[in-house]
């Protein structure tokens, strides 16, 4: 049974560049949700998607977009880049009902140059 | 105020210690709470969830105090193994809401 999985695992862009990460949710989860966490912090909320809808959405610009598709995979993107936006982004995927514990993927570490 | 407020340690203990965190959280209408551990540029990793009439898993210990908002985790008989941060971890009423994390707790464990 594949947990969640991320992709790609390191990625290095330079400042004004887009990018564009990928999350597969573990099997039987419909709800993926990205966060942003920073060296030395704890994970921040981005959005979280379920049913191809963004549901909730933290503190962060129009920058930030994501996307859900039909087999509950999820894309985060990323324009615009600036030099804060270096960080691991990871994504986790839960049951909409039920439990809200959420399992989380191995991320993607983002360094902006 | 942060929403989840933890001591960001570290904690430096020698193995067989007991060691407890402790965690506030602001919204007295979160529902659900957790402590996730992360190692060192890893993902977290859900450690227990945290129930109000407080619950056991091994070593591990988790109690939340509703009416102060205050949650714990202690961790009995250290292991080396269990050197990581510690996360306290709150989430909003209804279905699939956010997780708001603290900062995190760091415990090292020394032999």
């Amino acid at each position: 049974d594949a947990g969640v999985t991320q992709s790609p695992t390191h990625l290095i862009k330079t400042r004004g560049q887009q990018v564009t990460l990928r999350c597969s949710p573990k099997s039987g989860h419909d709800t993926v949700s990205w966060y942003q966490q920073a060296l030395g912090q704890g994970p921040q909320f981005i959005f979280q998607y379920y049913e191809e809808e963004e549901r909730q959405r933290g503190n962060f610009p129009d920058r930030f977009s994501g996307h859900q598709f039909p087999n509950y995979s999820s894309e985060l993107n990323v324009n615009a880049l600036l030099l804060g936006d270096s960080a691991l982004y990871l994504c986790a995927s839960s049951p909409w009902t039920g439990s809200n514990a959420q399992h989380f993927g191995d991320g993607t570490r983002l360094s902006i140059l | 105020r942060k929403e989840v407020e933890q001591d960001p340690g570290p904690f430096n203990v020698p193995e067989g210690a007991t060691v407890a965190f402790n965690c506030t959280y602001s919204n007295s209408a979160s529902q659900s709470f957790f402590w996730y551990r992360q190692d060192c540029r890893k993902e977290p990793k859900l450690l227990m969830s945290v129930y109000s009439s407080g619950n056991e898993d091994g070593r591990f210990t988790a109690q939340l105090n509703r009416a102060s908002q205050y949650i714990s985790l202690l961790i009995r008989d250290s292991k080396l193994s269990d050197s990581a941060t510690y996360l306290c971890v709150v989430n909003g009423s209804g279905y699939g809401n956010k997780l708001v994390f603290g900062a995190g707790t760091i415990l090292r464990v020394k032999s």
